[in-house]
């Protein structure tokens, strides 16, 4: 069974950055696409960022690019979010999530998500 | 920007049947963008019932259906049950990696 655990969430001040990871198991870590996903309490889902399975692509919603980051270590069976420059509408619940099929396909298989609070 | 539309809400009787949409704010929803269909309730990480238009995920009952309706990609639900009470989300396949999620659908079952 797909499991996806993340971790790293908390309150961070605005400009600074924090680091998302994500630990994958129950299934072949390197053969699945992987995207990032937040929403803020009480709001929507808004797509974040997704890497390829092999990690030759990256992709970015307009409101992080420049500022965030995703990678992954197949070694590890883990997915990483790297956030720069933040700020407070950055506040939200992060998801990790599996492409349900190829890399170029949505999320199918979720986490429980990691707190994100941006505040001075 | 294209925008994903969903109804803001709907609601539907115990036992009943409702069919909640996901369009594109320019042009026609066809099964190339892979539409996706999730259910959360609050506090809760989504559940992915229908991906791939209308593939039904595992363990998701057949209550729920997936389809594409004229120009919009739709989840159908049959038999209404006062636990479908929940919000609905479609999210749609741009292209180049990108995907967008439509604004959320808050069923009510009464």
């Amino acid at each position: 069974q797909v499991q996806l655990v993340e971790s790293g969430g908390g309150v961070v001040q605005p400009g600074r950055s924090l680091r998302l990871s994500c630990a994958a198991s129950g299934f072949t870590f390197s053969s699945y696409g992987m995207h990032w996903v937040r929403q803020v309490p009480g709001k929507g889902l808004e797509w974040v960022a997704v890497i390829w399975y092999d990690g030759s692509r990256k992709y970015y919603a307009d409101s992080v690019k420049g500022r965030f980051t995703i990678s992954r270590d197949t070694s590890k069976n883990t997915l990483y979010l790297e956030m720069n420059t933040l700020r407070a509408e950055d506040t939200a619940v992060y998801y990790c999530a599996r492409c349900y099929g190829s890399s170029s396909t949505p999320p199918g298989y979720w986490g429980q998500g990691t707190l994100v609070t941006v505040s001075s | 920007q294209t925008v994903v539309t969903q109804e803001p809400s709907f609601s539907v009787s115990p036992g009943g049947t409702v069919t909640l949409t996901c369009g594109l704010s320019s042009g026609s929803v066809s099964t190339s963008y892979s539409p996706t269909w999730y259910q959360q309730t609050p506090g809760q990480a989504p559940r992915t019932l229908i991906y791939s238009t209308n593939t039904r995920s595992s363990g998701v009952p057949d209550r729920f259906s997936g389809s594409i309706l004229g120009n919009k990609a739709a989840l159908t639900l049959t038999g209404a049950q006062a636990d479908d009470e929940s919000d609905y989300y479609c999210v749609l396949y741009m292209g180049s990696g990108i995907s967008v999620f439509g604004g959320g659908t808050k069923l009510t079952v009464l």
